[in-house]
């Protein structure tokens, strides 16, 4: 199982950043799918979740109306498209598979956002 | 959606036992019995060492020293036998209901 993050970088208040997530190694389009963040030195932070076919997602209160979440299974790829970014979204950005009913079995190994003028 | 809360830190001597606890509401630990519990060693991405209070999953190598339980709103996590290796800082999560989840704010178990 391989879960590679990309799209990460230095952003500005106020833009956007689309983030990808490369999954290899498992048949993808039956596990639920997550993005948890954590800022420098800080914990983690659930933002958002997936399901299997698209027909249910989910967010955390604090990007709710500003991320969209969103995967294409014949790519095998998750996303996470981010606008009106704010400095407090800098963070490693982590892909993570589904295990029960939350994020577990296997994470990447984050792509980092940095939000600053 | 609160982050669940843990003690900043924890620690005990080799070969002690470490129990960390995590408490949250009647809307996510103490409403389900989906609490994870995660390993995270510096500069590594996070490992699940418990799922659904008290299970250890499969394959992951998890040791059976450790463990889970849960009463009311508050989970909590038994190291035992403390190892060197056990190191790391360590989060819950929870369902919190409508597919959304919940960690906790971290615990730093230190072996002395």
């Amino acid at each position: 199982v391989q879960l590679v993050e990309s799209g990460g970088g230095l952003v500005q208040p106020g833009g956007s950043l689309r983030l990808s997530c490369a999954a290899s190694g498992f048949t993808f389009s039956t596990y639920w799918m997550y993005w948890v963040r954590q800022a420098p030195g800080k914990g983690l932070v659930w933002v958002s979740g997936i399901n299997s076919d698209e027909s249910s997602t989910a967010y955390a209160d604090s990007v709710k109306g500003r991320f969209t979440i969103s995967r294409d299974n014949a790519k095998s790829t998750l996303y996470l498209q981010m606008n009106r970014l704010r400095a407090e979204d800098t963070a490693l950005y982590y892909c993570v598979r589904g295990y029960s009913t939350g994020p577990g079995g296997y994470w990447g190994q984050g792509t980092l956002v940095t939000v600053s003028s | 959606q609160s982050a669940l809360t843990q003690p900043p830190s924890a620690s005990g001597s080799p070969g002690q036992s470490v129990t960390i606890s995590c408490t949250g509401t009647s809307s996510d630990v103490g409403a389900y019995n989906y609490v994870s519990w995660y390993q995270q060693h510096p500069g590594r991405a996070p490992k699940i060492m418990i799922y659904e209070v008290s299970k250890r999953p499969s394959g992951m190598g998890v040791p059976d020293r450790f463990s889970g339980s849960k009463s009311g709103n508050t989970a909590s996590l038994t190291v035992s036998g403390l190892q060197a290796e056990d190191e790391a800082d360590y989060y819950c999560g929870s369902y919190a209901g409508s597919n959304t989840y919940v960690f906790g704010t971290g615990t730093k178990v230190t072996v002395l």
